[in-house]
């Protein structure tokens, strides 16, 4: 069975710094893609990234930018410069595939940032 | 354009009633899914649709759980006899890929309280 692990309940940072949240993964499928998601206080869940297992690149957007290490299964999230406005929830999620050619994400526990100023 | 929209965005209910929770994806996608957030927790696969065909529903925790697209569009989740245990965030996201293997787009979510 597929599985994300956030092991990092909480973090803070100071505005204008980056930040790492850290994001492992366990699946047999050769093929998967992997998400991040911000979810402010509000409720909704943000699109941020998108790493699919066979892209050579680290995907960035922004200044957000996924530390892809195939070998490690990990994933993690990286936002430089820091803002007040990224203090939020961000889950981590791999695309699962199901039979009749669709997918469901598999999220993580989540991380809490906090941004300082 | 518009994105997802959830109603209500907040229910209270007495245990044993029946609720009724709303989804309007964003027009034209076809893949709509449900998720249930426990407090503190990560979203967690309920079901799934393809246009009106409900093609995954592993996902819901027992059979008081009902969920339907009658049309398409529009989704509806239905819970009856609600328990305390089913106290969480109901969120809908929509896709417009078949195989949603890129983002899907979550509306605000639906919290539930079962007093």
């Amino acid at each position: 069975a597929q599985k994300i692990t956030q092991t990092q309940p909480g973090m803070f940072v100071q505005e204008k710094e980056a930040v790492t949240l850290d994001c492992t993964y366990d699946t047999s499928d050769p093929s998967y893609g992997l998400f991040w998601y911000k979810q402010p206080s509000s409720g909704e869940m943000i699109f941020l990234i998108y790493q699919g297992s066979y892209d050579q690149q680290n995907a960035t957007e922004g200044r957000y930018s996924l530390n892809f290490q195939k070998a490690r299964k990990s994933a993690n999230l990286v936002i430089s410069a820091s803002q007040l406005g990224d203090s939020a929830m961000y889950f981590c999620a791999m695309r699962e595939a199901l039979s009749g050619g669709y997918n469901k994400l598999i999220f993580g526990a989540g991380t809490r940032l906090a941004v300082h100023p | 354009g518009a994105g997802v929209s959830q109603s209500p965005r907040y229910k209270v209910a007495k245990r044993g009633q029946d609720v009724a929770l709303r989804c309007d994806p964003i027009s034209g996608h076809v893949s709509l899914f449900w998720y249930q957030q426990a407090l503190g927790q990560g979203p967690e696969f309920l079901t799934y649709f393809q246009n009106e065909a409900q093609l995954d529903k592993s996902g819901l925790p027992s059979d008081r759980f009902f969920a339907e697209r009658p049309e398409g569009s529009v989704s509806t989740l239905k819970i009856q006899r609600t328990q305390q245990e089913d106290s969480a965030v109901y969120l809908c996201a929509s896709s417009s890929r078949r195989d949603s293997t890129y983002e899907q787009y979550f509306g605000p979510g639906t919290r539930l309280t079962v007093t």
